[in-house]
């Protein structure tokens, strides 16, 4: 069994959708819960932080942990076309078990 | 603020041939990372920095090598470049759980 599994998509979601992102760990030494958001040819860049089990919003996003489940998901509201790319998930459990998911392709069309 | 710099952008080799690529960060981070990304296989943690004059094997260590030349730079090093090399690298800087990732250097190896 895999550390971290993410479902690589692609998914496609018309503008104004709700999306649903979602990953499972199976590591209960990781800590700390990141998603970052690639666009294509650019470095990752942080879009949610947490470390503790609930919800975190920030603007249309919305981070949600269930350590007891090892579930974590990340929501976007009211997608837009400019949310078009990868979203990856990273578990960190110190400075030597940080594991990404593969990333899920997100399209929101027009 | 720059942020994480990396240097080259692109880079083509043979195999065999050596190169640097190197990673500056100006946020004051203590810690630095080298990864991988490659096709549906997310990022993987090649070497990292936890403090100026260490350095630590990650996943996927062979092959490479790293210095960290002082708190600001964090080099990678391929020896004798071999095709399986052929791949996207990014730097990352951290000064907490967070990682501030650089724009990458795509390398390919004939």
């Amino acid at each position: 069994q895999k550390e971290v599994e993410q479902d690589p998509g692609p998914l496609s979601v018309p503008e104004g959708a709700i999306v649903s992102l979602n990953c499972t760990y199976s590591n209960s030494a990781f800590q700390y819960f990141m998603w970052y958001r690639q666009y294509s040819r650019k470095g990752p860049e942080l879009l949610m932080y947490t470390y503790s089990s609930g919800n975190k919003e920030d603007g249309r996003f919305t981070a949600q942990v269930d350590k007891s489940s090892k579930y974590i998901s990340l929501f976007i509201r009211d997608s837009q076309p400019s949310d078009s790319a990868t979203y990856l998930c990273l578990f960190s459990g110190g400075y030597n078990k940080l594991i990404f998911g593969a990333g899920t392709r997100l399209a929101v069309h027009p | 603020n720059a942020g994480v710099t990396q240097t080259p952008k692109f880079q083509v080799l043979k195999t065999g041939q050596s190169m640097t690529l190197q990673c500056a960060q100006d946020m004051n981070h203590n810690s630095m990372y080298w990864y991988r990304q490659d096709p549906g296989m997310g990022l993987r943690l090649i070497y990292y920095s936890a403090s100026e004059g260490t350095t630590d094997k990650g996943e996927v260590p062979n092959g490479y090598n790293v210095s960290r030349l002082n708190k600001r730079e964090f080099s990678l090093r391929l020896e004798s470049a071999a095709p399986s090399q052929t791949s996207v690298y990014f730097c990352a800087s951290s000064g907490g759980n967070e990682q501030f990732f650089g724009p990458g250097t795509r390398l390919t190896v004939l």
